[in-house]
This record gives structure tokens, sequence and C-alpha cells, in this order.
């Protein structure tokens, strides 16, 4: 099993739509959490940083950590044709939070 | 662009030679990391340094590898006798690690796509 799965999609939807994209874990040490963004052919860009569980809001993005049950979760608000993207959820990888592990990532498609 | 950069962006080369990449970080910071990532999969690990001293490597950075960063500024990834199991965009990320323990953030170059024929 890896530390860290994700349903690699595509999610297809209409613009307009509310994005729901969801990560899980199996080392309960994990203590934080993130969301990048890849367009394609391009290197990720950090869109979100959560530690321990709650929500964090950021715009039309909003990051959700559920420890207890290993799953975090970024919603997308009124989602847009530029929102296309792969998302890719990390962790880092040891106590030091010098190294992340990610997920395969999502991609997501935003139809106008 | 103060970002983080990298070059080449592509290498095209034949299996058996050896290729090398050089990332530069933003400036001011003090970590630098190498990922790989191939298609459909999220990035792996494979080093790090803070300043000029190499921290940590991955069981994925067999010994045909070598990373340097020898003035804690750019850093350079070398690949020797390239296999075609290497082909993948090699990522590099820097960031500025502050001695309170909080996960620094880290920001990504565009990468080097690398094809070994």
């Amino acid at each position: 099993q890896k530390e860290v799965e994700q349903d690699p999609g595509p999610l297809s939807v209409p613009e307009g739509a509310i994005v729901s994209l969801n990560c899980t874990y199996s080392n309960s040490a994990f203590q934080y959490f993130m969301w990048y963004r890849q367009y394609s052919r391009k290197g990720p860009e950090l869109l979100m940083y959560t530690y321990s569980s709650g929500n964090k809001e950021d715009g039309r993005f909003t990051a959700q950590v559920d420890k207890s049950s290993k799953y975090i979760s970024l919603f997308i608000r009124d989602s847009q044709p530029s929102d296309s993207a792969t998302y890719l959820c990390a962790m880092p990888l040891n106590s030091g939070y010098s190294t992340l592990t990610f997920g395969k990532g999502t991609m997501l498609l935003v139809s106008p | 662009d103060t970002g983080v950069s990298q070059d080449p962006r592509h290498k095209i080369t034949k299996r058996g030679q050896n290729v090398t990449f050089r990332c530069d970080p933003i400036s001011e910071h003090n970590r630098l990391y190498w990922y790989r990532q191939t298609l459909g999969q999220g990035p792996e690990f494979l080093t790090y340094f803070q300043n000029e001293a190499q921290l940590e490597k991955s069981r994925l950075l067999s010994d045909r590898f070598s990373a340097e960063r020898p003035k804690g500024s750019f850093s350079t990834l070398e690949i020797q006798r390239t296999e075609q199991g290497d082909s993948a965009m090699y990522l590099c990320a820097s960031s500025l690690a502050l001695d309170s323990g909080n996960s620094d953030t880290q920001y990504f170059g565009p990468g080097t796509r690398l094809t070994v024929l």
C-alpha cells in the first residue's frame, strides 16, 4: 500500500461546478498537508497548505483535513476552465519535514 | 523572473550516454530538492541539500545518479550510463528552511524532460 492514495481521474465537470478532490494516507504521523496544482508540462505549484485537522479557505479553494479518517479534501467552488490541471496532494515524508511524498494526482477537466 | 529555473528543459539521449541537468533555486533559499516524475505519477523524492550538504538520498537514487551543490547555490544532477527507465521529468524545488520546525514551502521549477532512446 502506498503511503498516499489518490484517484487519478480524469474528473470532468462543467464550468461553475463544485469540485471535490480527495486523498487518503496511511501514516498517522503526518501533520502537514499540501495541495499542489500542476498544469501540463509544468512544475507543480503550491495551492494550499494546512496543519493538522480542520478547514482552511483561500478564495474559491477550501482544504479540509480529517486526521481520524486519514482523509484530506480540496474543494473548488465556481470551477473555471483555467482550473483544468492535475491536482496533487503531498505530505512531508519524515519528521524533519524536509521531503514530500505525493499522491499520483487527479486530472481535472472543466469544460466551458 | 526570480523563480526556480532548470536547464535544459528537454534532453534526448541515447542509452548509455551521460547527461547532466542544472537547477538554479530561488536566491535566498537554503534547501534544494530533486524529484523525478513519470507519466501518471506524482513526483518522487530523489535527494535534497541544505546549503552545500547533501542530507538525504532516496533508495531510487542508484549509483549511476550523482547530485552536487558545490557552493550552496545552483545544483547539478548527473545520470551516468542512462537507461530507458530513466526517461522521466526531473524536477527541482527549493525552499527556505527556518529553525521553527514548521514544514517549509517548496517551490518547483519547470522540470527537465529526459527521453532515453
